[in-house]
């Protein structure tokens, strides 16, 4: 059973437009929420979080939205540029227990 | 550079094997925590340690086993080996000893096992 799930495995985006990555859950219980960042053959990296408190959080071209009733969240990132281009992993946690990660989703911007 | 590092970065050995896979925290970060990602599928948790003591387990097969050092070095130990162990074997570190605390990766350890 995915409790965390992303729907689309990839996505192409223009080099200068938006990019959105959506991210849905199961688990009512999660209450913090981060999004990873992987190139191959590297580790993931951290890129932003959100409380369940929050609907909304900002650092520089990435925000990362929480919709609670929908169960869903979103990092929308602009302008996108092609280092961008990466696997997007979303985890979510509940409770501070474990981290669940979502399936990933690899996003190509292209020049 | 997270500042998590680990070795070996590949490991090539037969069924039934064991091997070692040995993880160092960022400095200062006093829990670690181990992941599976095999193909096609996403990360796997497997164990959390903070400070030295086992916090939490997750997917993690019996054959497996893991420990936390003094040092806060992390060791991640697989015996008897099989085929679907192949895997990407990564650790991560974090200040706070929850789970859902912002946790930063090592480049991570490729496991083949023919």
């Amino acid at each position: 059973d995915q409790q965390v799930k992303q729907n689309s495995p990839s996505l192409s985006v223009q080099e200068g437009r938006i990019s959105i990555l959506n991210c849905d859950y199961t688990n009512s219980m999660f209450d913090y929420f981060l999004w990873y960042k992987k190139y191959p053959a590297e580790g993931p990296t951290f890129l932003i979080s959100i409380s369940s408190i929050k609907d909304k959080n900002e650092d520089g071209r990435f925000t990362v939205f929480l919709n609670k009733s929908a169960k869903h969240l979103s990092l929308h990132i602009v302008p996108s540029q092609p280092g961008d281009s990466a696997v997007y992993f979303c985890a979510a946690s509940a409770e501070g227990n474990m981290l669940t990660f979502g399936g990933g989703t690899r996003l190509m911007v292209k020049p | 550079d997270s500042g998590v590092t680990q070795t070996p970065k590949h490991l090539i050995t037969a069924t039934g094997q064991r091997v070692t896979l040995r993880c160092s925290p960022r400095s200062g970060d006093l829990s670690v925590y181990w992941y599976q990602q095999s193909l096609d599928q996403g990360l796997q948790f497997l164990i959390q340690y903070y400070n030295g003591e086992e916090r939490a387990k997750g997917n993690i097969l019996e054959r497996f086993s893991a420990q936390q050092f003094p040092d806060l070095h992390s060791e991640l130990n697989l015996s008897s080996l099989e085929l679907g162990d192949s895997a990407l074997y990564f650790c991560a570190s974090s200040r706070k000893g929850g789970l859902g605390y912002e946790q930063y990766f090592g480049p991570g350890t490729r496991l083949t096992v023919t």
